[in-house]
């Protein structure tokens, strides 16, 4: 499974951006990145994924860097809501492999 | 229907129970899978359907059956737990799609061994 590195915690004041790393240097070329977040108590939600260009919805933003071992997920706005743990997952096909992920505390 | 359904949301059970976790979704995926989260732990992959065959089991001890009866519903039954198996049990099933194949996870099942 392919693997991935994060952060174990990182802090944000509310209303500010927040980028969130994830390093994954043994991925492969058909590796989709995703990233999913999970609030406590519920199952992990789906973010925003992509294959090789930057993608935005309505959530986040998605940078991955020009040789894709690397990505950055982008809350453009924290708000007391966006407090989870987010998880970044190389995904060869259908199946998830869950890395430790990154507690975000937003700062009221 | 966008969602994954999982039934019960909290279960008690002793060791000498049996008892049976449910899961339904009604997106028209093909893929279901059982996963399993220990508190302050990312989820571990436990079991995998395909067009309701299983493809993938990650060597998950045999106290845990999983069933899939069609391609709405996944069961995981279980018997002569361990207090080690108290955990958060998570549904999840994908389809494919533009860019790869999206997950949909259910709330989980809080399940407690005793």
């Amino acid at each position: 499974d392919a693997k991935t590195t994060q952060p174990n915690s990182m802090e944000s004041n509310e209303e500010e951006p927040v980028h969130l790393p994830c390093n994954h240097s043994t991925i492969s070329g058909t590796d989709y990145i995703h990233w999913y977040r999970q609030l406590p108590s519920q199952g992990p939600e789906y973010v925003i994924h992509g294959l090789t260009s930057n993608v935005n919805n309505r959530m986040a933003s998605l940078a991955i860097a020009e040789d894709r071992k690397s990505s950055t997920l982008i809350l453009h706005r924290a708000t007391l809501r966006d407090a989870a743990v987010y998880y970044c997952i190389l995904s060869p096909g259908n199946q998830f492999y869950f890395g430790t992920g990154t507690s975000l505390t937003v700062i009221p | 229907d966008t969602e994954v359904t999982q039934t019960p949301k909290h279960l008690v059970m002793g060791m000498t129970n049996k008892k049976s976790l449910k899961c339904e979704q009604h997106m028209g995926h093909r893929a279901m899978y059982w996963y399993k989260q220990k508190a302050k732990k990312p989820p571990e992959l436990m079991f995998v359907y395909s067009y309701e065959k299983l493809s993938i089991n990650e060597s998950v001890p045999s106290r845990f059956s999983p069933e899939c009866p069609n391609s709405s519903l996944l069961n995981l039954h279980l018997h002569a737990l361990q207090p080690e198996d108290s955990a958060l049990y998570l549904c999840a099933s994908s389809g494919p799609g533009q860019g790869g194949y999206g997950y949909t996870f259910g709330s989980g099942t809080r399940l407690t061994v005793v």
